[in-house]
C-alpha cells in the first residue's frame, strides 16, 4: 500500500535560518508529488508539485523541493525563512493514473524571531 | 471571489443530531472532494464526485451521505452525530480526475460534537 511519511511533526527554526522539511513515500508505481501549506485557520494551498521532468521544483516564495527517486523522497527546503512561513506543511502523493491524494501527517514549521 | 467556499465555518451541535455542510466552487471544475482533518491534523479523503457521479467512497460510516446537485456544489450530510465526528471538514475541487491536477481547498468547517 502507498504511504507518505513526514518524520518531523514540528520544526522550530530562527528567522533567516535555512530549513528542510522531510517527506518520504512508498509506492511501487510512478507518483506525482505535492507540498501544500496550511496557514492557521485556513484551507490548504498548493506550494509546489513534481509531475515529471526536472527533479528540482521551486515555488514563488523561495521554497524548493527535490524529487529523489532512489530514496523515494521529496524534501522541502528554504535557504532563509521568514516569520510569515510559520504554518503546517503537508506532503502529498498521487499515484500516476489515479486521482486520489494520500497526505502525510504534516510538519508544523514555527519560525522564531 | 472565493474559489471554494464552505458553510458554515463553525458548527457546534449535540450528539445524535443531524447536520449538513455545504460546499460551492466557482472555478468551473468538474471534480469535488470531502476530506476530514482530525485533531492531530491528519487529512484523509472521504468522498469524491466527478460530474455529479461518486468516484471515491472511502471507508466512512454510512451516517455520512454526500450529495452533488450539480458540478459546482457538493454537500455533506451527517446523521446521528457522534463525538468522534468532531473534526475540521475540508471541501476541495480539481479539474478532471488526474492525480496530477492541483486540488483547491475551501477554508474548512470546524465541527464540534458535544
Amino acid at each position: 500500500a502507498q504511504s507518505v511519511t513526514q518524520l518531523d511533526s514540528q520544526v522550530p527554526v530562527f528567522e533567516e535560518a535555512p530549513v528542510e522539511l522531510r517527506c518520504n513515500y512508498s509506492s511501487s508505481v510512478s507518483v506525482y508529488l505535492f507540498w501544500y501549506v496550511q496557514y492557521p485557520n485556513q484551507g490548504l494551498q498548493l506550494l509546489l508539485k513534481y509531475l515529471s521532468g526536472s527533479t528540482l521544483v521551486e515555488s514563488i516564495n523561495g521554497f524548493e523541493a527535490e524529487f529523489n527517486k532512489s530514496q523515494t523522497s521529496f524534501h522541502l527546503r528554504k535557504p532563509s525563512v521568514h516569520i510569515s512561513d510559520t504554518a503546517e506543511y503537508f506532503c502529498a502523493v498521487a499515484l500516476s493514473g489515479t486521482y486520489k491524494y494520500i497526505f502525510g501527517t504534516g510538519t508544523r514549521l514555527k519560525v522564531l524571531a | 471571489d472565493t474559489a471554494v467556499s464552505q458553510t458554515p465555518k463553525y458548527l457546534v451541535t449535540q450528539m445524535g443530531n443531524d447536520k449538513s455542510i455545504k460546499c460551492e466552487q466557482n472555478l468551473g471544475h468538474d471534480t469535488m472532494y470531502w476530506y476530514k482533518q482530525d485533531s492531530k491534523k491528519f487529512l484523509k479523503i472521504m468522498f469524491s464526485y466527478n460530474n455529479k457521479e461518486l468516484i471515491i467512497n472511502e471507508t466512512v460510516p454510512n451516517r455520512f451521505s454526500p450529495k452533488s446537485p450539480d458540478k459546482a456544489h457538493l454537500n455533506l450530510h451527517i446523521n446521528s452525530l457522534e463525538l468522534g465526528d468532531s473534526a475540521v471538514y475540508f471541501c476541495a475541487s480539481s479539474q478532471g480526475t488526474s492525480g496530477a491536477n492541483e486540488q483547491f481547498f475551501g477554508p474548512g468547517t470546524r465541527l464540534t460534537v458535544l
